[in-house]
């Protein structure tokens, strides 16, 4: 019930194309919905973060769309360049209690975005 | 613009051994952090900490493992006696209104 599911696991896009990764959840505790993105060699860098009382959010080429029914989250990524090349990695935590920042992180996606 | 901070990058130790992993979160958070992810895996959750002790740790957290903020500024992760596979990178994060900002990482290296 804890897990975060995430596809695909690797995603190749031409330049100016739309990068979509899908996930899924189970856990109706969950309250916060990150997307981090990852450089070889780095930490994850918080990317955009949306609550379920919304269905959609987002911050320049990067959208958040937000199914509460469905228990499905997405990212887009509009016009991919190639330097979007990165690993992407949904993730929840709780709204709070002794789990408050706890992040489950999905199995991560491989983005190349081609020139 | 305050980040996380890690120390050392890379640590090689031998089985056995012990280790400290250090990091500096960011001034002003009062949730912490650790997390590991072993090569080509998902990031995953090992303990929280606040207000000096912990929150919650995962079943990865065995007696091996300790934390520990011995002043103001620094969190550390401690393993007792290293095993093959520690062998990961261990991310520090810090937390202020829901936002997690990871550290640049250990990575771990038990031989």
């Amino acid at each position: 019930q804890q897990q975060v599911k995430q596809s695909p696991q690797s995603l190749i896009v031409q330049k100016g194309g739309i990068s979509i990764i899908n996930c899924a959840y189970e856990n109706t505790a969950f309250d916060y919905f990150p997307w981090y993105q990852q450089f070889p060699g780095k930490g994850p860098a918080l990317l955009i973060a949306i609550r379920p009382d919304v269905s959609e959010k987002k911050e320049g080429r990067f959208t958040i769309s937000f199914n509460k029914s469905a228990k499905q989250f997405s990212l887009h990524i509009m016009d991919s360049q190639p330097g979007d090349s990165a690993t992407y990695f949904c993730a929840a935590n709780p709204a709070g209690g002794t789990s408050y920042g706890k992040l489950t992180f999905g199995q991560g996606t491989i983005l190349t975005v081609h020139p | 613009e305050p980040e996380v901070t890690q120390t050392p990058s890379h640590q090689v130790t031998q089985m056995g051994q012990e280790v400290i992993l250090r990091c500096v979160p960011i001034s002003n958070h009062l949730y912490f952090y650790w997390y590991r992810q072993i090569l080509g895996q998902k990031v995953e959750f090992l303990v929280s900490f606040y207000n000096n002790e912990i929150s919650e740790k995962s079943e990865i957290f065995d007696d091996q493992f300790s934390v520990e903020r011995p002043d103001g500024s620094n969190f550390t992760l401690k393993i007792r006696s290293t095993k093959l596979e520690d062998s990961a990178m261990y991310f520090c994060a810090s937390l202020l209104y829901n936002e997690q900002f990871f550290g640049p990482g250990t990575r771990l290296t038990v031989l």
